[in-house]
């Protein structure tokens, strides 16, 4: 079936390190990919986006691309701020399907330390 | 300010009551959603709805109820028989109308059973 394996956490790094967390998915057909941000005691907040192949979704000096090779959405960020602590969710909307729900990872918890 | 909104931010319940846990919309969207997380794991769906008096049942729909009678509202009422209802609940909703069905959240509420 449709799923989301993403790294397993806590990551913790320090201020200006390179941040990857990597993101994988089955899923027949092309899904739109997407990596939310939960900041500590709040809700979700959709960071970046792909909706096809090889597209890059960038925001805030996150990216991540589409990888329909190794089916992969990998998220990188080249110098990480102490802000940048939060919970990392990657999800997929399951492709051909008429509804609307979003399939998510496990996410991954980072803490950046000054 | 268009958004979501959850209310209350921190819910107490004893054993055996039920509760209900209030999500408004002044997005326009057509479809909500109810998720469940816990501590160090994903989102699990509990129920969502595409369109006004329409809703189907999520991943872990057991123990919940939903209503949606108004667009902009999709209350969750968490019922006796959920067996361990503590946890962290998040309200979403999108756009039907765009392709890549982008969820925007609520801040949450957090529910603990005494």
């Amino acid at each position: 079936g449709n799923s989301v394996t993403q790294m397993e956490g806590p990551v913790t790094l320090s201020e200006e390190a390179f941040l990857t967390i990597n993101c994988t998915y089955t899923a027949t057909g092309y899904p739109s990919l997407f990596w939310y941000v939960q900041y500590p005691g709040e809700g979700l907040q959709l960071l970046l986006k792909a909706t096809k192949a090889d597209d890059k979704g960038s925001n805030k000096g996150f990216e991540a691309t589409y990888r329909k090779e190794t089916t992969s959405f990998h998220l990188e960020k080249g110098s990480v701020q102490v802000s940048d602590s939060a919970v990392y969710f990657c999800a997929l909307k399951w492709p051909g399907s008429n509804d609307y729900k979003l399939s998510f990872g496990a996410g991954t918890t980072v803490t950046v330390r000054a | 300010d268009g958004g979501i909104t959850q209310s209350p931010k921190y819910l107490f319940r004893k054993e055996g009551q039920n509760v209900t846990l209030s999500c408004e919309q002044n997005l326009n969207h057509d479809a909500m959603y109810w998720y469940r997380q816990d501590p160090g794991q994903g989102l699990r769906l509990i129920y969502y709805s595409q369109i006004v008096n329409d809703f189907q049942k999520g991943d872990i729909a057991e123990g919940y109820s939903v209503s949606r009678e108004k667009k902009e509202s999709f209350p969750l009422t968490v019922t006796s028989a959920q067996k361990n209802p503590t946890a962290f609940y998040l309200c979403a909703s999108s756009d039907s109308l765009r392709s890549y069905n982008e969820q925007f959240f609520g801040p949450g509420t957090r529910l603990t059973v005494l």
